[in-house]
């Protein structure tokens, strides 16, 4: 384990709040991601980004923005736009390029209520 | 459109008795696949990708383009096999990973 991190491991919001989710990585990798994991959904992608200052939206990426000013880290803010907030993230890195293995995080729980 | 199905959510085998996490994808392209794993209180990390064609901790998984397949097999369970396994998909023409539902794998001592 180590090499990338999340904080916190556990958040929690009031409903209308905007609250952003720290991914770090200190393993030189180029692509970043952040993942949604619910219950019987597996992982869907919100947003990616393979290289610093350009990002991509990924299949659920509504309600979410991101920013890359930085290789080694990649922030998630979950807007109040939003519907359905409450889910575990995992942010993950890789090298850039096709197949290269992704490098979970330890994940983020948000409870929005 | 659901690129990785993974049919089973639950699967519970003895120790020792053979075991087949089942994959499907849906994709024309040349994929790559991949399995990863999700044991308690660990990461999810990468188990096998079958580009390597590799056997990793006893598993393996063979990938079948007439069947649009790439199921996870072990001859003999094991105990600390018990976890949730997701299988995985990355286009050729990009760098974003579709990943499966999962399943929960239960090796019953």
């Amino acid at each position: 384990d180590g090499g990338i991190t999340q904080s916190p491991k556990y958040l929690f919001r009031k409903e209308g709040q905007n609250v952003t989710l720290s991914c770090e990585q200190n393993l030189n990798h180029d692509a970043m991601y952040w993942y949604r994991q619910d219950p019987g959904q597996g992982l869907r992608l919100i947003y990616y980004s393979q290289i610093v200052n350009d990002f991509q939206k990924g299949d659920i990426a509504e309600g979410y923005s991101v920013s890359r000013e930085k290789k080694e880290s990649f922030p998630l803010t979950v807007t109040s736009a939003q519907k359905n907030p409450t889910a575990f993230y995992l942010c993950a890195s890789s090298n850039r390029g096709y197949s290269y293995e992704q490098y979970f995080g330890p994940g983020t729980r948000l409870t929005v209520t | 459109a659901q690129r990785v199905t993974q049919p089973e959510k639950l699967l519970s085998v003895f120790k020792g008795a053979p075991v087949e996490l089942k994959c499907n994808y849906s994709y024309s392209g040349s994929p790559e696949l991949f399995w990863y794993v999700q044991y308690s209180r660990q990461r999810l990390q990468l188990l096998l990708r079958h580009i390597s064609r590799e056997s990793i901790k006893g598993f393996t998984a063979d990938l079948n383009k007439g069947e649009t397949s790439f199921h996870l097999k072990k001859p003999f369970a094991q105990e600390e096999d018990s976890a949730m396994y997701y299988c995985a998909l990355i286009k050729n023409t990009g760098n974003q990973f579709y990943f499966g539902t999962g399943t929960s794998l239960t090796v019953i001592p």
